[in-house]
């Protein structure tokens, strides 16, 4: 079990704006930047968000992420087919000399 | 371009060992830190290992500390995975992953290499 919590599934509808949360604690989300991974099916994962709510060159202005306190959130408005992939959220986590953590990841279905 | 090859997957029986190694070219490699990151079968994903570019920082996720070894060649652009005592728990793709900014933050991924532990 991640120390960062994901919601397991969510879904929308073309069109609609969809977000997605990760828990975490002070050690983590709390102290240190959040980045997001996207991951279409068969495929590795691709860089959506990092330093909190940045973009990478090349991704759509439709992500974007955010933090308050110990917890981050991903929105994607204008929900499109092609979104329809597993989301992950992930951290440095200060604790027991220090890790990578990913949260349990996100499936999100576009209805 | 920046390409990033994983090889050395394969069977092995619980308890075995297996030597990952990840090609990389399109970048001067031993400027960049690396990571491993492995993903069971309909999993999500888990962070195995980080090393630093002169390979003077290193970590492990405590589910493979004192098993697995990582260690790279600058001279020949790649990176390795040692890997003992192998479990079942093992079993996953496991990508080399292009370090950029800080350890959590991976801008390119090799295509991943499968790694079966079972007897």
């Amino acid at each position: 079990q991640s120390v960062l919590t994901q919601p397991p599934s969510a879904s929308g509808t073309p069109g609609q704006r969809v977000t997605i949360s990760c828990s975490g604690s002070s050690s983590n989300i709390g102290s240190n930047t959040v980045n997001w991974y996207q991951q279409l099916p068969g495929t590795a994962p691709k860089l959506l968000i990092y330093s909190d709510n940045q973009r990478p060159s090349g991704v759509p202005d439709r992500f974007s992420g955010s933090k308050s306190g110990t917890s981050a959130s991903l929105a994607i408005s204008g929900l499109q087919s092609e979104d329809e992939a597993d989301y992950y959220c992930v951290v440095w986590d200060d604790s027991l000399n220090g890790r990578v953590v990913f949260g349990g990841g996100t499936r999100l279905t576009v209805l | 371009e920046v390409q990033l090859v994983e090889s050395g997957g394969g069977l092995v029986q619980p308890g075995g060992s297996l030597r990952l190694s990840c090609a990389a070219s399109g970048f001067t490699f031993s400027t960049y830190a690396m990571n491993w990151v492995r993903q069971a079968p309909g999993k999500g994903l888990e962070w195995i290992s980080y090393i630093s570019g002169p390979s003077n920082t290193i970590y492990y996720a405590d589910s493979v500390k004192g098993r697995f070894t990582i260690s790279r060649d600058n001279a020949k652009n790649s990176l390795y995975l040692q890997m003992n005592g192998l479990r079942d728990e093992d079993t996953a793709v496991y990508y080399c992953a292009r370090v950029w900014i800080a350890a959590t933050t991976v801008d390119y991924w090799g295509q991943g290499t499968l790694v079966t532990v079972s007897s």
